[in-house]
């Protein structure tokens, strides 16, 4: 596509259920990068991935969050048992290759855990 | 790991004036970006600019990186320059991008 593709753009979910945020990159972008932004802060990096694989999922804040990527392209990232603590906004961005490289950002899902 | 501090942390406007809005790091980068993102949340790319000056349009912007330095300038503002401007950096062998809190501009009618 013309740009980076999130979905859903807004979620509302009920603590403790499961939920599958979707980032289909810019074609042909090896990397691939979830960060999430909490009211009015800064980005936090979660997880990136180079290709299909994950070299640095450092960001992942706890068990229950999970990413996958599968054919170089669409990006799943999963939390489980979700927490109030999780709400926030997540961005997805996927740039040409992983170093040196301008990133490019979907517009987010709003995740509101209730 | 590096540092990113971005100044003013507030900016107020009025329509037609110029402003200055800085970043500094503390380390040397490899990659240093401007974003925009706009009041529904998008982050809209302005500059990819390691080194050197860029121009489009309105804004231009600068990054020093000896001094370990960018500057984005805004001129002429128009009201839907509001919003929250962030500098973004990776350094090394670091991969993922790290972010100042942001300058969060409104530009008054």
């Amino acid at each position: 596509g013309a740009g980076v593709s999130q979905s859903p753009s807004n979620k509302v979910t009920e603590k403790g259920k499961d939920v599958e945020l979707r980032c289909d990159p810019i074609s042909g972008h090896t990397a691939l990068y979830w960060y999430r932004q909490s009211l009015g802060q800064g980005l936090e990096f979660l997880i990136y991935f180079q290709g299909n694989s994950a070299p640095d999922k450092s960001g992942l804040p706890s068990d229950r969050f999970s990413a996958e990527r599968t054919g170089g392209s669409v990006s799943t990232l999963t939390i489980q048992r979700t927490q109030q603590e999780d709400s926030a906004v997540y961005l997805c961005a996927s740039s040409v290759r992983v170093r040196d490289a301008e990133a490019f950002f979907g517009q987010g899902t709003r995740l509101t855990v209730v | 790991g590096i540092q990113v501090e971005q100044s003013p942390p507030d900016l107020i406007l009025q329509e037609g004036a110029n402003s200055t809005l800085r970043c500094n790091f503390s380390d040397s980068v490899n990659n240093l970006q401007w974003f925009h993102q706009n009041p529904w949340g998008q982050l809209i790319n302005l500059f990819y600019i390691p080194s050197g000056t860029k121009q489009n349009g309105r804004l231009s912007a600068t990054t020093v990186a000896t001094e370990r330095y960018s500057l984005l300038y805004i001129s002429s503002s128009q009201t839907t320059d509001s919003g929250v401007y962030f500098c973004a950096v990776n350094a090394g062998n670091n991969r993922k991008l790290i972010w100042g809190l942001g300058t969060s501009l409104a530009v008054n009618p």
